[in-house]
């Protein structure tokens, strides 16, 4: 079973904190997400990388940052969490080639107090 | 004009009956399309996907493109309690340097009542 694991399920930081929210995949696979879901606005992409140190911003990077030093681990940086930073944060992976599905992890709830 | 649009319900269905999940979407070239289902807490798995060629059927899902109007349909026959999630529509515009920029919709929340 393809498994996509995010370091914590649930996280409460206050409010400047730097936080790092880690995403480990072991399908090998070229592509990692980090989108945020939000009631009524869905899923939004932060940003996502197709390989090793090669990132690109999504559609609301600002205030993230993200890290790809080895190909089975995507991290999310927060640099100084703010109050609407608070949201469930999805890691997701897939193949490079054409339409291919995204697997994706469990989740993190992120509270920011 | 979102790029991808869905209803967010609740649609609510009888057990047995066909549940109908309907996603529009503003790109003409879009290629392929997804529908994921998310249960509360969970995160969302891909149930379905279908290029522009065609329509698709798995088990009692059926996934249907309509190209002239843009919008992709998934229909759920003989809905089970165990159906109710959120169903997301995602729609791929196209590679970009070797990315499929997927784009979702805020997905529809099903109810199947017994």
């Amino acid at each position: 079973d393809v498994k996509v694991t995010q370091s914590s399920r649930y996280l409460v930081k206050r409010t400047g904190e730097k936080v790092f929210l880690e995403c480990v995949q072991d399908m090998d696979h070229e592509n990692m997400f980090w989108y945020r879901q939000d009631p009524g606005l869905g899923l939004r992409l932060i940003y996502f990388s197709y390989d090793v140190k090669m990132k690109e911003k999504g559609d609301i990077p600002e205030g993230y940052s993200v890290s790809r030093e080895k190909k089975e681990r995507f991290s999310l940086i927060l640099e100084s969490a703010s109050t609407n930073q608070t949201s469930m944060y999805l890691c997701a992976s897939s193949f490079r080639a054409r339409d291919t599905e995204a697997f994706f992890g469990q989740g993190t709830r992120l509270t920011v107090v | 004009q979102k790029e991808v649009e869905q209803n967010s319900g609740p649609l609510s269905v009888p057990e047995g009956a066909i549940a109908s999940l309907n996603c529009t979407y503003s790109d003409r070239g879009s290629q392929s399309f997804f529908w994921y289902r998310q249960y509360s807490g969970k995160s969302p798995e891909l149930i379905m996907f279908i290029y522009s060629n065609g329509d698709k059927e798995d088990g009692r899902f059926t996934a249907q493109l309509n190209k002239a109007s843009q919008y992709v349909s998934l229909l759920i026959r003989d809905s089970q309690p165990s159906d109710s999630a959120t169903y997301l529509c995602a729609v791929n515009p196209g590679q970009i340097r070797g990315y499929q920029k997927v784009t979702f919709g805020i997905g529809t929340k099903l109810q199947v009542i017994p």
